[in-house]
């Protein structure tokens, strides 16, 4: 079952701009992450919220939780072309075996 | 570190024949795999998850006597499509976790895409 919806559904930005991909659970979570999936291939994590943080950045990314809204965004500053592939957010719900509930996706176009 | 690879990468097959996909930890434990299926354009969605030496759970809607999952080792998870029809036709990928290291980090294969005529 999807654990969300992200919006927005596809983003197409030019090199240097940023990017904003929104994600929105259902349940209470540990942790909430983020994955990007280039096109036909595999899943690449990129960072991890967990539920009493509220921000976190890493690089270009900056990711906001907000556990009251049930809510998360992920930044990506100054796109480059290679930033181009699907992203998805998963949660992790509180109390259960660390399965991955995985959101609808953004899927980004970064055009040089 | 932490690589999980799909054995094989693509797969064509005729309706009604089944087809076998192995997921491999190569550099560490995995006591818990996870098998999920994406249809084009779309997420990720959980099949099951086996734990090493036990049966696995299924999602519900997910017909465990079509998605044979194997769990016998440590390093080796298999999912086999049964009696494969061109509605099976996707892309399945695996993903691997130590739980006596971490519980919140999953490391993913490659993919595996299934063509069923």
């Amino acid at each position: 079952s999807q654990q969300g919806e992200e919006d927005p559904q596809a983003l197409s930005i030019q090199e240097g701009e940023n990017a904003t991909m929104n994600c929105s659970y259902k349940t209470s979570i540990n942790n909430l992450q983020w994955y990007r999936q280039n096109s036909g291939r595999g899943l690449v994590h990129l960072i991890l919220i967990r539920s009493n943080e509220r921000e976190k950045h890493s690089g270009r990314l900056r990711v906001t939780l907000d556990t009251s809204k049930k809510s998360s965004s992920l930044l990506i500053t100054a796109s480059r072309a290679a930033d181009t592939a699907s992203y998805f957010c998963a949660t992790v719900s509180s109390g259960n075996t660390g399965k991955l509930i995985f959101g609808q996706g953004t899927t980004l176009q970064v055009k040089p | 570190g932490a690589v999980v690879s799909q054995h094989p990468s693509w797969v064509i097959c005729k309706s009604g024949t089944s087809v076998k996909i192995e997921c491999r930890s190569l550099d560490f434990q995995a006591t818990t795999m996870f098998w999920y299926r994406q249809f084009p354009k779309q997420s990720l969605m959980l099949m099951a998850t086996s734990n090493e030496g036990s049966k696995a759970t299924y999602e519900q809607g997910v017909e465990k006597d079509k998605f044979l999952i194997n769990h016998a080792s440590l390093t080796l998870s298999t999912l086999t499509v049964t009696s494969a029809h061109p509605e099976d036709s996707s892309f399945y990928i695996c993903s691997a976790r130590d739980n006596r290291v971490n519980l919140e980090t999953q490391y993913f294969g490659p993919g595996t895409r299934l063509l069923v005529l």
